[in-house]
């Protein structure tokens, strides 16, 4: 059983278009992170959220926490090919002293 | 600032044998978190050091230990690898690990990875 579940597992759409990745769980996280891979590479640190709540911006990318903290999701607008990537959601669950990822959602930009 | 470095970069090995992968944590980070990532069970947790010490352990075999060195550099050891040890194995650094919480300020930054193949 994932403790994270991210969807769509696999996202195939053109330039320009918007997209939105989501990350839930039934569990309540002390914090949540995006994290974007590239093939034969680590996962880089794209955000943090603590907060209930919470949105982040980076750009054209868009980034909230639920109310609850049990759920975040990760809007992109006017998607580039620049943005595919392997998009990977971790949370640490309170107490847990590490972070669960989710299985990630393989993203790609067609031109 | 460098960041998270892993050796080798690639790795073959046969069944039976065994691998020492080693990371180098960005400068002043004293937590080192490895973790295995494959197809099928994605990004999944090995253990953390700090310190020296072990501090936190995920649900492998006794086959995966590891070791952090007064300098902050760590080792992680496979012996007698099976076919399902081919991964891709990631270390990560942060400041003081998940003793703190992975808030602002204390994020796990990944190195490139080990990418192990075993025959």
């Amino acid at each position: 059983t994932q403790l994270l579940e991210q969807s769509p597992q696999f996202l195939s759409i053109q330039e320009g278009e918007n997209l939105t990745v989501y990350c839930n769980s039934s569990s309540v996280f002390s914090s949540l992170q995006w994290y974007r891979q590239e093939p034969g590479e680590g996962p880089v640190l794209l955000v943090t959220v603590v907060t209930g709540g919470e949105v982040k911006k980076l750009k054209r990318l868009t980034f909230q926490f639920g109310d609850a903290r049990k759920d975040s999701s990760l809007h992109i607008t006017a998607a580039q090919p620049g943005d595919t990537g392997l998009y990977l959601c971790a949370g640490e669950i309170q107490g847990a002293q590490k972070l669960v990822f989710g299985q990630g959602t393989r993203l790609t930009i067609n031109p | 600032k460098a960041g998270v470095t892993q050796t080798p970069r690639y790795l073959i090995k046969t069944r039976g044998q065994q691998v020492t992968l080693s990371c180098s944590p960005i400068s002043g980070h004293r937590s080192v978190s490895w973790y295995q990532q494959t197809p099928g069970q994605g990004l999944q947790f090995l253990f953390e050091y700090f310190s020296e010490t072990q501090r936190n352990k995920g649900n492998f075999p006794g086959r995966f230990s590891g070791r952090q060195f007064s300098n902050s550099r760590s080792e992680m050891n496979v012996s007698t690898l099976e076919l399902g040890d081919s991964a891709l194995y990631l270390c990560a650094s942060s400041f003081l690990g998940g003793l703190a919480g992975f808030g602002p300020g204390n994020e796990q930054f990944f190195g490139p990875g080990t990418r192990l193949t075993v025959l």
